[in-house]
């Protein structure tokens, strides 16, 4: 079954503690992308990534890292997680990485920093 | 800057029809999504839209007019799993660059 997936789906930690959150797809799509969504903020992406090795900034980069370094696969690394990053995060995944084309997402990973 | 606005919430009974608006002010307009999300999930999509006019997909149709920066999704026959976030994204390019901008969102409930 195509799909993206993340891990963990849930996740509660405290302040400071570093932690990793990871998306695999397995479509063989050239783009992915972290978001973040908010009450009243709608989707806001984070990082996107335009192939392997090729990552960029989205809109709210900030205190986030990625990498990229197989096709599949696009972790989110928080170095030192802060209560405002206590959010949804959604990986998507398109096949080419033009803004036109369809975006597959995954299931969601719900975040509380304490 | 860019702006999208969607209306925060609508109430709809089963059976009727329903049309969700997303109004945008932005420059470098490149094509509209619409985007289903059920609480909890993942937003799946629906339609996009580029050029003016009516895309009809079965029950669902969504509608571009570029010169008025509106967009509208027409929910028909609803039926109680319409109930869901509906968003609104606008591809906007500037010279060799873009990004999708995602509005807020309209939350449906469909009542009985």
């Amino acid at each position: 079954e195509a799909q993206v997936t993340q891990n963990p789906r849930y996740l509660i930690t405290v302040t400071g503690k570093k932690l990793t959150v990871t998306c695999s797809q397995n479509m063989n799509h050239e783009y992915m992308s972290w978001y973040r969504q908010d009450p009243g903020l709608g989707l806001r992406q984070i990082y996107y990534s335009m192939n392997v090795e090729v990552t960029d900034k989205g809109d709210v980069p900030e205190g986030y890292k990625v990498s990229r370094k197989e096709k599949r696969n696009f972790p989110l690394i928080l170095e030192s997680p802060s209560p405002n990053q206590t959010s949804l995060y959604f990986c998507a995944s398109s096949k080419r990485g033009k803004l036109t084309d369809t975006q597959y997402f995954g299931p969601g990973t719900r975040l509380t920093v304490l | 800057g860019q702006n999208i606005d969607q209306p925060t919430e609508m109430t709809a009974t089963e059976g009727a029809i329903v049309q969700i608006n997303c109004t945008y002010q932005t420059s470098g307009f490149n094509g509209l999504f619409w985007y289903q999300q059920h609480a909890g999930e993942a937003p799946t999509f629906l339609s996009y839209n580029v050029l003016d006019g009516l895309e009809e997909k079965g029950r669902f149709s969504s509608f571009l007019s570029r010169s008025k920066g509106y967009s509208y999704l027409l929910l028909k026959e609803l039926q109680m799993k319409d109930s869901a976030s509906y968003l609104c994204a606008v591809i906007i390019v500037s010279g060799n660059t873009g990004k999708l901008i995602f509005g807020q969102g309209t939350t449906l409930q469909v009542k009985p």
